[in-house]
């Protein structure tokens, strides 16, 4: 079945710092790579469509310049917190649509969970 | 806005009960359905998808659609413990690729022996 790697799976930084999130798509093609950010006890909320080559597109009140997305391959996004601060804690999971397939074909990373100290 | 609604629970039923799990949506254009699993600190894990009304069967698993009533739903028979979690439903308004799901915000279930 399609697999989709996400790394780390948890991380701790000073506020400030900035962390990178990768996710890899292991035997597909992902063209299209989603981002979501997760607080406690709420639904998974999409934070930017990534698209192979392309620049990503933002959902409203997610700032671009402070969550880097960079898809350079089909088979790698990663998203990178510049920044962060403790209000960035969250969990961020990445989802791939594999190339070809009908919309069933989305497949979720592990999950990171970041934590900003 | 497009909303996905969901009764956030918790929905306690006994071991080998019936769990019904429900959603409504609001976008009428909306074409696929999803319900996922979430554990605690997990990431969702699919159980079932369906795009046309009616039922769609899965083992223990039985998703219903209803697009006239903007209502999707989840039955899970013989219910076991390790089905306690967070049930997620999910719309996509779109069949082509490119489309981001819509999460609603989960339905806990706990499922007691």
């Amino acid at each position: 079945g399609a697999v989709v790697s996400q790394h780390p799976s948890w991380v701790i930084c000073k506020s400030g710092t900035s962390v990178k999130i990768e996710c890899r798509s292991l035997d597909f093609q992902a063209t299209t790579m989603f981002w979501y950010r997760q607080f406690p006890k709420q639904s998974l909320m999409l934070m930017a469509t990534s698209n192979e080559g392309s620049k990503a597109t933002y959902e409203q009140g997610v700032e671009k310049d402070k969550f880097l997305i960079n898809h350079a391959s089909l088979t790698l996004s990663t998203l990178t917190v510049t920044s962060a601060h403790p209000e960035d804690s969250s969990f961020y999971i990445c989802s791939a649509e594999r190339t070809g397939s009908p919309n069933y074909g989305y497949t979720f990373g592990s999950g990171t969970r970041l934590t900003v100290v | 806005q497009k909303e996905v609604e969901q009764n956030s629970g918790p929905l306690s039923v006994p071991e080998g009960a019936i769990a019904s799990l429900n959603c409504t949506y609001s976008d009428r254009g909306s074409q696929s359905f999803f319900w996922y699993r979430q554990y605690s600190g997990k990431s969702p894990e699919l159980i079932m998808f369906i795009y046309s009304n009616g039922d769609k069967e899965d083992g223990r698993f039985t998703a219903q659609l209803n697009k006239a009533s903007q209502y999707v739903s989840l039955l899970i028979r013989d219910s076991q413990p390790s089905d306690s979690a967070t049930y997620l439903c999910a719309v996509n308004i779109g069949v082509n690729s490119g489309y981001a799901l819509n999460f609603g915000k989960g339905t806990s279930l706990l499922v007691t022996p």
